[in-house]
């Protein structure tokens, strides 16, 4: 498969707990994407990468929320000490030289 | 920042029919309008897009209109068939970041 993949895909944690999400783009992309997706709603923005580098964050991505992509590959998606209010699809999506982003299938957060 | 709204929130139409999907948005620096469909429990999957240096795409049974002077665009499907019946979201912005609209939910009548 040469999608977009995202692990893990579904996630239980207790409130307070730390979780870390990790999104393989596609080979090729430059640019990496987090996004945000609630019941009934569009995916909402958290942040990019293009390569290594962060180049924006959404003010939804409070100082709970940190993403790293170190190598210009992978990416990780850090949240710490969880809310009930974090529970959501994190959703990732790269592109290359077109504007065209591609998604994975996305990490199911539940938090108790 | 941008901030697209989207019309209607649900859609029925009789199988063989057409659906029409409404956006609108407000960042006139945004250049980049794709729409996705969404299937339960699935990733939001590209459908068709258009840039706007274009006013219609058309692929097979979807296209895509976009009036750049009154920012709206819109999405067509003609001959529906009950596996159209999903979630789709229309999009704008530009390389950095999309601005999602808030969904139509489409129901497909056989």
């Amino acid at each position: 498969d040469t999608g977009v993949s995202q692990d893990p895909r579904h996630k239980i944690t207790k409130r307070g707990q730390n979780v870390t999400f990790r999104c393989d783009p596609i080979s090729e992309h430059n640019r990496l994407y987090w996004y945000r997706q609630t019941l009934g709603q569009g995916p909402e923005f958290l942040t990019y990468f293009q390569n290594e580098a962060q180049l924006e964050k959404s003010r939804l991505l409070s100082d709970r929320f940190s993403a790293e992509r170190p190598k210009g590959s992978f990416s990780t998606l850090e949240i710490q000490r969880t809310e009930q209010g974090d529970s959501a699809m994190y959703l990732c999506a790269s592109s290359g030289n077109q504007e065209t982003q591609y998604f994975g299938p996305g990490t199911r957060l539940l938090v108790l | 920042g941008e901030n697209v709204e989207q019309h209607p929130s649900t859609l029925s139409v009789q199988e063989g029919d057409s659906a029409v999907i409404k956006c609108t948005y407000s960042d006139s620096a945004s250049n980049y309008f794709p729409w996705y469909k969404q299937e339960l429990g699935k990733r939001p999957q590209l459908i068709i897009d258009i840039r706007s240096n274009v006013g219609e795409k058309k692929d097979q049974r979807i296209a895509v209109t976009l009036n750049k002077t009154a920012k709206h665009f819109s999405l067509h499907i003609t001959e529906t068939q009950p596996e159209d019946s999903a979630v789709y979201f229309c999009a704008a912005g530009g390389n950095e970041k999309l601005t999602f609209g808030t969904g139509t939910r489409l129901t497909i009548i056989p």
